[in-house]
């Protein structure tokens, strides 16, 4: 019931390509979807979020896509860049619970130059 | 306004000693989270602090492990008789408040341990 499943494990996109990450979840009391991008070292840093009152959601290149029926959202990047190579992970949580978020197992992304 | 602040970064124990990692929130935010990553997996949740309040540890191993957020100074997660099972990030993230509105966790650089 808590369980938030990512794919694809890893992915690799040329240069200007658009990478798609995808993740699944099973509790439907969730109601707060964050993307984290975390580089090698580092912490994870928040990306983009979305509400299940939206179905899309766009900040620059990122967009994210929800689907409340199907129970899934994701992670588009278009025209990626080689800065943009990292470890993504999707998240969810229950605001009613103190927030505590549930991760994806991450997808690691290169993007080729 | 500097963020969420770890240290130390890098802890080395041999099996049997204990660790202690600290978390200084992000200034104004009093809700502090921890959050393991094993090498290659993602984080899992361990526990929920409000200051001098533990609000859920529910994903905190029964023993060995534990964690306070005093009235003042920063949090603590403490590893009793570590095990090399124990190796593994420990993030840090804090907030503002909830149940209002967006509530965002910003993370820390997180403790790297290491179990000889």
């Amino acid at each position: 019931q808590q369980q938030v499943k990512q794919s694809p494990q890893s992915l690799i996109v040329q240069k200007g390509g658009i990478s798609i990450i995808n993740c699944a979840y099973e509790n439907t009391a969730f109601d707060y979807f964050p993307w984290y991008q975390q580089f090698p070292g580092k912490g994870p840093a928040l990306l983009i979020a979305i509400r299940p009152d939206v179905s899309e959601k766009k900040e620059g290149r990122f967009t994210i896509s929800f689907n409340k029926s199907a129970k899934q959202f994701s992670l588009h990047i278009m025209d990626s860049q080689p800065g943009d190579s990292a470890t993504y992970f999707c998240a969810a949580s229950k605001e009613t619970s103190g927030s505590r978020l549930t991760f994806g197992e991450g997808t690691q992304l290169t993007v080729n130059p | 306004n500097a963020g969420v602040m770890q240290n130390p970064r890098h802890l080395v124990r041999r099996r049997g000693q204990e660790a202690r990692l600290r978390c200084s929130p992000m200034k104004g935010h009093s809700h502090v989270y921890w959050y393991r990553q094993l090498p290659e997996e993602g984080l899992k949740f361990m526990v929920y602090l409000q200051k001098e309040n533990i609000i859920d540890e529910s994903g905190m191993p029964k023993e060995r492990f534990s964690a306070e957020f005093p009235k003042e100074g920063p949090s603590i997660l403490r590893i009793q008789q570590v095990v090399r099972g124990d190796s593994a990030a420990y993030f840090c993230a804090s907030s503002r408040f909830y149940g209002q509105g967006t509530d965002t966790q910003y993370f820390g650089p997180g403790t790297r341990l290491t179990v000889l």
